[in-house]
Parts: structure tokens; C-alpha cells; sequence
């Protein structure tokens, strides 16, 4: 079993849709739980970061974290075109230092249709 | 302020030949970090160094691969005697130094250096 399972694509939504990401995991030393956004060619880019259990909002962007089932989400209001792109979630473990090596989901591609 | 710079952007080469990849961090960042995205998989990590020293090298392959990140210059990531495996494209991410209580662990990525071995 991989370390962290992030649902497989691609996924294809109409403009305005809500949007639901979901990855699991399977270490329960993961304390920090990111969320990167990566367009086409470029590098990945922070969207959203929690820190163990519970709900964090930033605009049209939640993220989720329930470490007892080892789930993590995240929602996307009002989707745009411009929201296309591959999402990526991503964690660490217990902080050891100004950070702490990444183990990331594969990604998922996301296509928002006008 | 620049992000993280990597060069370059594009590389290829033939099979035995050496691969150098650089990567510049952030201004006032002292922390980088290499990942590897093969085709239609997750990034993976590689290496973490600090200046001068390598923190934690467990996901580099043992052979072939090294990295550097010395006192002045970009850090470096080499690949002698490349093989058709090692296409993929490579992300360097540069976080600074941890804040006295904070919790701030997040990494600047690079558009990454898309390595080409024919």
C-alpha cells in the first residue's frame, strides 16, 4: 500500500461546480497536510496547508483533515476555467526542521469547462 | 524577489553522458530540496540540503546520483552515465529557515529542469 492514495482522474466539471479532491494515507506520523496546485509545465505551487485535524477556508478553497479516518479533502466553489490544472496533495511528518521532506499523492487533473 | 531559479529549463542528453541540474533558492533561503516527477506519477523526494551539508538523502537512487548545495553558488543536483529511466522532470523547492515557535513549513518550488535521455 502506498503512503499516500490520492483519487485518480482525470475529473471534468462544468463551470460553477463544486469540486471535491480526496486523498488518503496510511502513516500516522503525517502532522502537516498540503495541497499544491501544478499547471501544465510549470512547478507546483501552494494552494492550502493545515496542520492536523479540522476545516481551513481561503476564498473558494476548503481544506479538510480527519486524521482519525487518515482522509483529507478539498473543495473548490464557483470552479473556473482557470482552476484547471493538476492538484496534488502532499504531507510531512512530525516537524523536524525549517521543513520536513514531502510525500506526495499522484495527482489528480482537473478540467473546468466553460 | 526572484523564486527559485532552475536551469535549465530543458536538457537533453545521450545515454553515458552526464546530466548537471542547478537550482537557485530563494533570497534568504537556506534549505533546498530535489524531487523527481516521473511520467504520470507524484513527485518524489529525493534529497534535503542545507549549506554545505546534506540533511536527509533517503530517496535518492545509490548510484549514480549525487547533490551538493555548497557555501556560495546554486545547489546541484548530477547524474553520471545517464539511462533512458532517468527522463523525468526534476523540481528543486527552497524553504527558509525555521521561525523561533513557527510552524512554517512551506517550500518554494522551481518550474523544474525536464531531463531528455535519448
Amino acid at each position: 500500500q502506498k503512503e499516500v492514495e490520492q483519487d485518480p482522474g482525470p475529473l471534468s466539471v462544468p463551470e460553477g461546480a463544486i469540486v471535491s479532491l480526496n486523498c488518503t494515507y496510511s502513516n500516522s506520523a503525517f502532522q502537516y497536510f498540503m495541497w499544491y496546485r501544478q499547471y501544465s509545465r510549470k512547478g507546483p505551487e501552494l494552494l492550502m496547508y493545515t496542520y492536523s485535524s479540522g476545516n481551513k477556508e481561503d476564498g473558494r478553497f476548503t481544506a479538510q483533515v480527519d486524521k482519525s479516518s487518515k482522509y483529507i479533502s478539498l473543495f473548490i466553489r464557483d470552479s473556473q476555467p482557470s482552476d484547471s490544472a493538476t492538484y496534488l496533495c502532499a504531507m510531512s511528518a512530525t516537524y523536524t526542521g525549517a521543513n520536513s521532506k514531502l510525500t506526495f499523492g499522484k495527482g489528480i487533473t482537473l478540467s473546468v469547462r466553460p | 524577489n526572484a523564486g527559485v531559479m532552475q536551469n535549465p529549463r530543458h536538457l537533453v542528453r545521450r545515454r553515458g553522458q552526464e546530466a548537471r541540474l542547478r537550482c537557485s533558492p530563494m533570497k534568504g533561503h537556506s534549505h533546498v530540496y530535489w524531487y523527481r516527477q516521473l511520467p504520470e506519477e507524484g513527485l518524489k523526494f529525493m534529497v534535503y540540503l542545507q549549506k554545505e551539508n546534506i540533511i536527509d538523502e533517503s530517496g535518492m537512487p545509490k548510484e549514480r546520483f549525487s547533490a551538493e548545495f555548497p557555501k556560495e553558488g546554486p545547489s546541484i543536483l548530477r547524474i553520471q552515465q545517464v539511462v533512458r529511466g532517468d527522463s523525468a522532470a526534476y523540481f528543486c523547492a527552497s524553504s527558509p529557515s525555521r521561525q523561533a515557535g513557527g510552524l512554517n513549513t512551506e517550500a518554494f518550488f522551481g518550474q523544474g529542469t525536464r531531463l531528455t535521455v535519448v
